[in-house]
Formats: structure tokens, sequence, C-alpha cells
């Protein structure tokens, strides 16, 4: 079975510049997670996906932080315009949805931002 | 909100050797789900353990188990036989029953197993 799929795995812009990672999750989860890893700390929930609707983005910096999930399948994480304090990997994972309590989440590997 | 705390940053452990990593957690729930994840250097997460609150005995998965005390709100993982592919990142994380399901992190304990 194909994991969670995420691209690109390193990017370098500078501040003020725009970036975008794409995940593809694994087939047939209804819940898409995208998280940020601060070097040092614990991943942190930016913005949760049931399907194509939004179960939670109270922790994602909407001035500058956008998601979405068309058609409930991949999603797309933008950051414009980036700061120094966005540098993080970024970790998508996915469930098998909210309505199976407690199922796992699994975790892509990734997409490292610097920013400079 | 819950917290994780993970009070312990860094650990070593000698190959073949037991270790336990700590872990507590604030919550006023009483359905809930705790797991274990290991992080190497490729920083993809990977789940070492689960438990739900409900269940009294204690999840293992071979040379992985916990001690879950759910009224000290403790959530411990021991590894036995610690082998050199354990260095890594473990991350405590805790679930919430019925509010969408998102793990809620700790900061992590640090792992070197050393020859």
């Amino acid at each position: 079975e194909a994991g969670v799929a995420q691209s690109p795995r390193y990017k370098i812009i500078e501040k003020r510049q725009s970036v975008a990672f794409w995940c593809n999750p694994i087939s047939g989860h209804a819940t898409l997670y995208w998280y940020q890893q601060i070097l040092g700390q614990g991943p942190k929930l930016l913005i949760q996906f049931q399907n194509n609707g939004v179960v939670d983005d109270s922790q994602l910096p909407k001035d500058r932080f956008s998601a979405e999930r068309l058609k409930g399948v991949d999603s797309t994480l933008k950051i414009q315009p980036a700061k120094l304090e966005d540098s993080a990997v970024y970790l998508c994972a996915s469930s098998l949805g909210i309505r199976t309590a407690g199922n796992t989440i699994y975790f892509g590997e990734g997409s490292w931002l610097t920013v400079v | 909100a819950q917290t994780v705390t993970q009070s312990q940053p860094e650990m070593s452990v000698q190959e073949a050797e037991t270790v336990t990593l700590s872990c507590t957690y604030d919550t006023s729930e009483n359905n809930y789900y705790l797991f274990w994840y290991k992080q190497p250097p490729s920083r993809q997460m990977i789940l070492v353990i689960r438990q739900e609150a409900y269940k009294q005995q204690n999840a293992t998965e071979n040379r992985f188990s916990v001690n879950f005390q759910k009224a000290a709100k403790s959530f411990s993982l021991k590894i036995s036989d610690s082998q050199l592919g354990d260095t890594a990142m473990y991350f405590c994380a805790f679930m919430k029953h019925g509010s969408g399901y998102a793990l809620n992190f700790g900061k992590g304990t640090s792992l070197l197993v050393t020859p």
C-alpha cells in the first residue's frame, strides 16, 4: 500500500517569497492533516480536512498560510509571503476519517522549508 | 486544551539494554487515545504503539510496551533489547475522542542507542 506522498522534499526561498507544498494521502483516507514542525519541537496542527471540508484551522496563520483540498483527495499548502520563522518541516498526514474513532494517523516524509 | 509533557529531552542507552521514556498529559476527558511515534532523521513519523484509555491492559508491540497509568495521567514507553536502529526522536501524542481526532504532540525525547 502506498504511503502519504509529499513534494517537494526540500525548498529554500527568500523571505517574502511564496511556496507551495503538495500532498497525496493514502488511498481511501478521508481525513488529511497538515502539521508544522519547527526544529526542536513537536509537530503542531495547522489544518485538518475531512474530505474537502475544513474540520479545524484554528492554528493556521491565515494572513499568510492557505490550504485547500479540492475533490477531497490531494491537498496543497501555500505560504505567501514567507517569514524567517516559517522555516520548518511541513508534515502531511492522513487517516480513514473522523467517523472512525481513534484511528491511526499516517505521516508522509515531510517537506523541509528553509527561509533565508 | 490538552498538554503533553515529555520531561526527558535526551536519553542514551546501550545496545541490548532496556530504556523507559516518560510522558505525562493533562486532560479532563475520560475517553481518549495515546500514541508513541518514532521520528528518525528522515523526519517521517512512524507509529510505534497506541493505547485506548478505556483499556486497562497495557499495549505491547514486540520490544515496545507501555505503562499506562490513567489516574496519574502517565504514559511511559519501554524499549527492551535496544537496537541501534531505535536511535531517533520519540514523541508522545494525545488524541481526544470525538473532536476530529487530531494528534497533540509533546516536545519529544531524543534517544541514542550506543554500541
